[in-house]
């Protein structure tokens, strides 16, 4: 099983500053890494898959680089409504499997 | 619009069974491959089981495997969990989601999920 770990745990940043997020993976998954936005009492919601594509609808200050074992998700400059909880998936290997998780709060 | 509606959560005791429902609607159901993911309380995301669009071939979580059953019902554009001998550790929020045409898939669209709590 690939083992996802995601840097740092919690993150605090201000709003207008940018954010770098981290998800390293225990063997390598090629590009197929994706990364997820959760808010609280909501469901999931795909930002980018592939490493750096980003999903349908999703703004253009979110931004996903990395392949092989190293991945990056960055927010150029955050917005109130990006403070959340970001989790990083691949789908390279069975079983399917995410990371722990990285919390963006508001500093 | 993709929709995905969940339902059939519920409290059950140790033991016991629970099927859960996923009401799909937007798309061309019969053409994508599903997923189950749930979320225990306060933790992170674990993928449960997948089913592909014609439902020959399932996958499952070693955690679930030989306890639940993943199918679909193309007709009535519903996929579901049948869920067997619950354990408190299922303790819950069950998400359906939509893959894409195999099941080494994206989840580009998600369900609001549906609580199931394992309790005696």
């Amino acid at each position: 099983e690939i083992v996802l770990t995601q840097s740092p745990v919690t993150l605090s940043v201000s709003p207008g500053e940018r954010a770098a997020l981290s998800c390293r993976a225990s063997q390598s998954v090629s590009s197929y890494l994706a990364w997820y936005q959760q808010k609280p009492g909501q469901a999931p919601r795909l930002l980018i898959y592939d490493a750096s594509n980003r999903a349908t609808g999703i703004p253009a200050r979110f931004s996903g680089s990395g392949s092989g074992t190293d991945f990056t998700l960055t927010i150029s400059s955050l917005e109130p409504e990006d403070f959340a909880v970001y989790y990083c998936q691949q789908r390279r290997t069975w079983p399917i499997t995410f990371g722990q998780g990285t919390r963006l709060e508001i500093k | 619009e993709v929709q995905l509606l969940e339902s059939g959560g519920a409290l059950v005791q140790p033991g016991g069974p629970l099927r859960l429902s996923c009401a799909a609607s937007g798309f061309t159901f019969g053409n994508y491959a599903m997923t189950w993911v749930r979320q225990a309380p306060g933790k992170g995301l674990e993928w449960v089981s997948c089913i592909i669009g014609s439902g020959d071939t399932t996958y499952y979580a070693d955690s679930v495997k030989g306890r639940f059953t993943i199918s679909r019902d193309n007709s009535k554009n519903t996929l579901y969990l049948q869920m067997n001998s619950l354990r408190a550790e299922d303790t819950a929020i069950y998400y359906c989601a939509k893959g894409g045409t195999t099941a080494y898939s994206i989840l580009d669209y998600w369900g609001q999920g549906t609580r199931v709590a394992v309790s005696s």
